[in-house]
């Protein structure tokens, strides 16, 4: 069936360094790809999308392109702030499906 | 402002009781969802439901129920049978049943044993 394998975390990192965490996903057909971000006690936010090979999908200086080649969803964001310290969770979902797969989470902690 | 919200923030439960957690949707939504998320750990499908008065068992629905008799409503009973509860429980909605539609979630409810 479908998956999504993140790299384990947590990755540490210091203010301003640059930012890859690694997602790579197994599904028939030409599935959605999506990045959460959960702070600290609170639910998921959708952090990007991206809905057919070679999108990239963009928000708050995150980036992810969509790979079908590698089946790859790679998160990066050039410069990290101490305040994008959360959990981020890369999922995809199959075209005329109900569900979301989500991969396990990866905790990023920034410091100053 | 459109979206979801879970009541109560926390939760706390006896032995042998039955509790229900809240979750409302202003955003004219089909569909609704809950996960169980415990400590350091992703998320695990418990129900969903893609339209009124029908609802699905997810990947760990022993010991939870739930219904959906409104479309903005999708409350979920952890019943005395679900031996663990005690974990941080997210509900989410989506638009419709496509494939590019992300779900939206709420802030969650921790539930913990007294």
């Amino acid at each position: 069936g479908d998956s999504v394998t993140q790299m384990e975390g947590p990755v540490t990192l210091s203010e301003e360094a640059f930012l890859t965490i690694n997602c790579t996903y197994t599904a028939t057909g030409y599935p959605s790809l999506f990045w959460y971000v959960q702070y600290p006690g609170e639910g998921l936010q959708l952090l990007l999308k991206a809905t057919k090979a070679d999108d990239k999908g963009s928000n708050k200086g995150f980036e992810a392109t969509y790979r079908k080649e590698t089946t790859s969803f790679h998160l990066e964001k050039g410069s990290v702030q101490v305040s994008d310290s959360a959990v981020y969770f890369c999922a995809l979902s199959g075209y005329n499906t109900d569900k979301l797969i989500f991969g396990t989470g990866t905790r990023l902690q920034v410091f100053p | 402002d459109g979206g979801i919200t879970q009541s109560p923030k926390y939760l706390f439960r006896k032995e042998g009781q039955n509790v229900t957690l809240s979750c409302e949707q202003n955003l004219n939504h089909d569909a609704m969802y809950w996960y169980r998320q415990d400590p350091g750990q992703g998320l695990r499908l418990i129900y969903y439901s893609q339209i009124v008065n029908d609802f699905q068992k997810g990947d760990i629905a022993e010991g939870y129920s739930v219904s959906r008799e409104k479309k903005e409503s999708f409350p979920l009973t952890v019943t005395s049978a679900q031996k663990n509860p005690t974990a941080f429980y997210l509900c989410a909605s989506r638009l419709q049943i496509s494939g590019n539609q992300p779900q939206h979630f709420g802030d969650g409810t921790r539930l913990s044993i007294l």
